[in-house]
């Protein structure tokens, strides 16, 4: 079985440049969540895809988007990049959507850094 | 809104010492609970789980016990190796219309076994 995986491993941006995260589920999930974790803070959610549609979102601004494909991998897009949006982006995926104790697996996450 | 608070770290303990760090939560309706851990320059890995009061999750000599009375799910491990120096976080999950089934996080505990 294999897990859930990212791309890039690491990513140096500039301000006001776009930037794509890629992430592969877990074979058989159907849920992808995105989260950002700055140094030294616990994750916080951004959004949420289920089926191939936004199933929930955090507070982040519009500037930061996403999309899921049919074989369920996914990608978070953010554009007019701010030096503060540098952090480890997360992707986790997990097997069903509807009930709060579904276990949500991560990936080893894409260190963005903005300068 | 839904929150989890940990205590602060970091958190350093002798090889073979009993370890407790300290989780509480504020949810609406009935949350499922997690510790999650994060080992220096990884993804976080699901520890243990407990979804209803008075579970108790366990995982690798970890335990922690879901206490609906006290709003707590403390992390508990009776005596602690080099290997678990890591970070651990507390984490709850619960439906809401804005944000699905995210999970909210606590700030983490830094554990430093020596």
């Amino acid at each position: 079985e294999t897990g859930v995986t990212q791309s890039p491993t690491h990513l140096i941006k500039t301000r006001g440049q776009q930037v794509t995260l890629r992430c592969s589920s877990q074979s058989g999930h159907n849920t992808v969540s995105w989260y950002q974790q700055a140094l030294g803070q616990g994750p916080q959610f951004i959004f949420q895809y289920y089926r191939e549609e936004e199933n929930g979102r955090g507070n982040f601004p519009p500037r930061f988007s996403g999309l899921q494909f049919p074989n369920y991998s996914s990608e978070l897009n953010v554009n007019a990049l701010e030096l503060d949006d540098s952090a480890l982006y997360l992707c986790a995926s997990s097997l069903k959507q509807g009930a709060p104790s579904y276990e949500q697996y991560f990936g080893p996450g894409t260190r963005l850094t903005v300068t | 809104g839904d929150s989890v608070t940990q205590m602060e770290g970091p958190v350093t303990l002798s090889e073979e010492a009993f370890l407790t760090i300290n989780c509480t939560y504020t949810a609406t309706g009935y949350p499922s609970l997690f510790w999650y851990v994060q080992y220096p320059g990884e993804g976080l890995q699901l520890l243990l789980k407990a979804t209803k009061a008075d579970d108790k999750g366990s995982n690798k000599g970890f335990e922690a016990t879901y206490r609906k009375e006290t709003t707590s799910f403390h992390l508990e491990k009776g005596s602690v190796q080099v290997s678990d120096s890591a970070v651990y976080f507390c984490a709850l999950s619960s439906s809401n219309s804005n944000s699905g089934y995210a999970l909210n996080f606590g700030k983490g505990t830094s554990l430093l076994v020596t």
